[in-house]
């Protein structure tokens, strides 16, 4: 199981606003910078958000990023149908075990 | 076009030892760290380790260290993920990302997955 834990699913109507949670510790988000990823079905990750509230080229800003302490946040404003996806937050762990890690993702659903 | 295309699906059976590749092109591929990550069916993901092509320099996981090897040919711009000797447990999707255009963990091209079947 990951340290950085995120709700298993989350949904909304269309144009509706969704926030993602991605809850950690000191020694992943509370001292490390969080990334944001979105895979479709069957297809391969996407980066969303960079340094926890950066938005790589291409990116819509309908989606957002926050930190805040031990935990991160990705907003998606106006949500649309194509959003419907699984979302990862991502952050180096300084623990005994230290790497990168994912979270433990969440199922986007538009209604 | 920066691109990341790695090899074909694979059926293997316990036991077995296998190479999966990913080969990059359209940027400087020994500039750019390389990631595999791992997707075990219906799972999430799991980062596995980093090669940096320009010198080789390889950081694993703990989760993955001694599981599998990580290596590159940079003559080739080619990326590799090896095991010696399969389970039915590394049974997955596998992809490659490059990391470091906008912080170093930022993986923002992949490629398009390896699937690894290991079945008796």
């Amino acid at each position: 199981q990951s340290v950085l834990t995120q709700p298993p699913s989350a949904s909304g109507t269309p144009g509706q606003r969704v926030t993602i949670s991605c809850s950690g510790s000191s020694s992943n988000i509370g001292s490390n910078t969080v990334n944001w990823y979105q895979q479709l079905p069957g297809t391969a990750p996407k980066l969303l958000i960079y340094s926890n509230n950066q938005r790589p080229s291409g990116v819509p800003d309908r989606f957002s990023g926050s930190k805040s302490g031990t935990s991160a946040s990705l907003a998606i404003s106006g949500l649309q149908s194509e959003d419907e996806a699984d979302y990862y937050c991502a952050a180096w762990d300084d623990s005994l075990n230290a790497f990168y890690v994912f979270g433990t993702g969440t199922k986007v659903t538009v209604l | 076009e920066v691109q990341l295309v790695q090899s074909g699906a694979e059926v293997k059976k316990p036991g077995e030892s296998l190479k999966i590749s990913c080969k990059g092109s359209g940027y400087s591929f020994t500039s750019y760290w390389i990631g595999w990550v791992r997707q075990m069916p219906g799972k999430g993901l799991e980062w596995m380790g980093i090669i940096y092509p320009g010198d080789s320099d390889t950081r694993y996981s703990p989760s993955f260290q001694g599981q599998v090897t990580i290596s590159a040919d940079k003559s080739i711009s080619t990326a590799y993920l090896q095991w010696s000797s399969l389970k039915a447990s590394d049974t997955a999707m596998y992809y490659c990302a490059r990391l470091g255009y906008y912080d170093f963990w930022s993986a923002d091209y992949w490629g398009q997955g390896t699937l690894v079947t290991v079945s008796s």
